[in-house]
Order: C-alpha cells, then sequence, then structure tokens
C-alpha cells in the first residue's frame, strides 16, 4: 500500500513552454502534498506544500506565479511550470501525506529537461 | 541552509562490511527519518526515529538519535552490492510535518 504515482516520468520541452506533472496518491487520500526539486547531485530542496481545496504554501525563493500547484482532489496534485527555461532543468519529485501520520510517500520523480 | 547536514558525503566500501553515516540537525524535531535514493529514482522510506526514542532497528539497518547533540546517526550492517545508493536524512520540524532533508551521502558498496 502507500503508493504514489507521478506523470510522465520524463519529460522535454523547449523553452517558454508550460508543462504540468501529476502527482497522484494511489491507495490513500492525502490532503496534504510536497514539491521537491533536485538537482543533479543534490539534496532535495521542499518548493510547496500543496493542500487540498486551498491555496499552495510555497518555501522563500519559490515563485508562485512560475510553479502554479493545485490540489483540487484528495489524490491529484499537479505541478505547472509556466514558461520553462533550461535552469528549470531538473527533477521534481513529490510526495503525500496521508493525514495523521508523519511518514510521506515519495513519487518516483519526473525529470524535466528544458531545450 | 538546510536543516540537515549529513557526513560524509560519500562513502566506498567493501561488500560485507559496514556503513555510517551521521546527520546533524538545527532546530527541535517531532521525527527524523532517514530514506534512500538509487540514481535518477524516487525515495524508499527506511526507518522513522520519533524524539522520545534513541535507537531503532530494522532488519540490517540501526539508527541513533541524540537529541542533545542534535544528531543521529545511520549503520547498515553486513552491506550488499544492492545497497549503493544515497541517503538522506529528513527532520520533521516540531512545528509542523514540512521535511527538510540533509545533502545526502553516496555509498558505494564494491562486490
Amino acid at each position: 500500500g502507500a503508493v504514489v504515482s507521478q506523470h510522465p516520468s520524463w519529460v522535454i520541452c523547449k523553452s517558454g513552454t508550460s508543462v504540468k506533472i501529476e502527482c497522484r496518491s494511489l491507495d490513500f487520500q492525502a490532503t496534504t502534498m510536497f514539491w521537491y526539486r533536485q538537482f543533479p547531485k543534490q539534496s532535495l530542496m521542499l518548493m510547496a506544500t500543496s493542500n487540498e481545496g486551498s491555496k499552495a504554501t510555497y518555501e522563500q525563493g519559490v515563485e508562485k506565479d512560475k510553479f502554479l500547484i493545485n490540489h483540487a482532489s484528495l489524490t491529484l496534485s499537479t505541478l505547472t511550470v509556466t514558461s520553462a527555461h533550461p535552469e528549470d532543468s531538473s527533477f521534481y519529485i513529490c510526495s503525500a501525506d496521508p493525514s495523521g501520520i508523519y511518514e510521506q510517500y515519495f513519487g518516483p520523480g519526473t525529470r524535466l529537461t528544458v531545450t | 541552509s538546510q536543516q540537515g547536514e549529513e557526513d560524509p558525503q560519500a562513502l566506498s566500501i567493501q561488500e560485507g562490511e559496514n556503513a555510517t553515516m551521521n546527520c546533524s540537525y538545527k532546530t527541535s524535531i517531532n521525527n527524523l527519518q532517514w530514506y534512500r535514493q538509487n540514481s535518477g529514482r524516487g525515495l524508499v522510506h527506511l526507518i522513522l526515529i520519533r524524539s522520545n526514542e534513541r535507537e531503532k532497528h530494522s532488519g540490517r539497518l540501526r539508527v541513533t538519535l541524540d537529541t542533545s547533540k542534535k544528531s543521529s546517526s545511520l549503520l547498515i550492517t553486513a552491506s550488499r552490492a544492492a545497497d549503493t545508493a544515497s541517503y538522506f536524512c529528513a527532520t520533521d520540524e516540531a512545528a509542523g510535518n514540512k521535511l527538510t532533508f540533509g545533502g545526502g551521502t553516496r555509498v558505494l558498496v564494491k562486490p
């Protein structure tokens, strides 16, 4: 149990275009999901906390107008990278928190390459 | 700066040897967790230790937590080539359940 999926697993897009990444909790409901970014050989950096039915909370330095987060249901959160640039190329990982338990379950990640 | 700092950054050992890595953090925590990440993949949860616990075991894994020193260690005993991965500690700050990750330790287990 406690499986989190991400789609797509990898995506290549042209500079200036937008890309949407989906994060789904497959066998549990999650009122809270988290989005992280990981550059090569570095650790995960929390970008934002996504709460079902309300606005996401962004970490300092993360542009909310560039990284749009929508948590429309208890099993789905989406991250849209708008007007992507090569410096947005990274590994994006989501996690889901099955409320009340402090163990987050992580998705397999999405590798974004912006050319 | 990150909450957790890990030491060493990289570790290379022979199969069968033990691997020890350490994590230090700065603020009060609810829990500390260890995760494994194979190259280019997602994170796998290994073990969670609560702030009122001092030691925890899971299979070949042993985790200690010293809240007075704000540090934790992860020991992998009798390592295997399949243990080759990056290992991250993550702290859950007392004020909420956001995870803050350490810099990670890259472990290479040579067969």
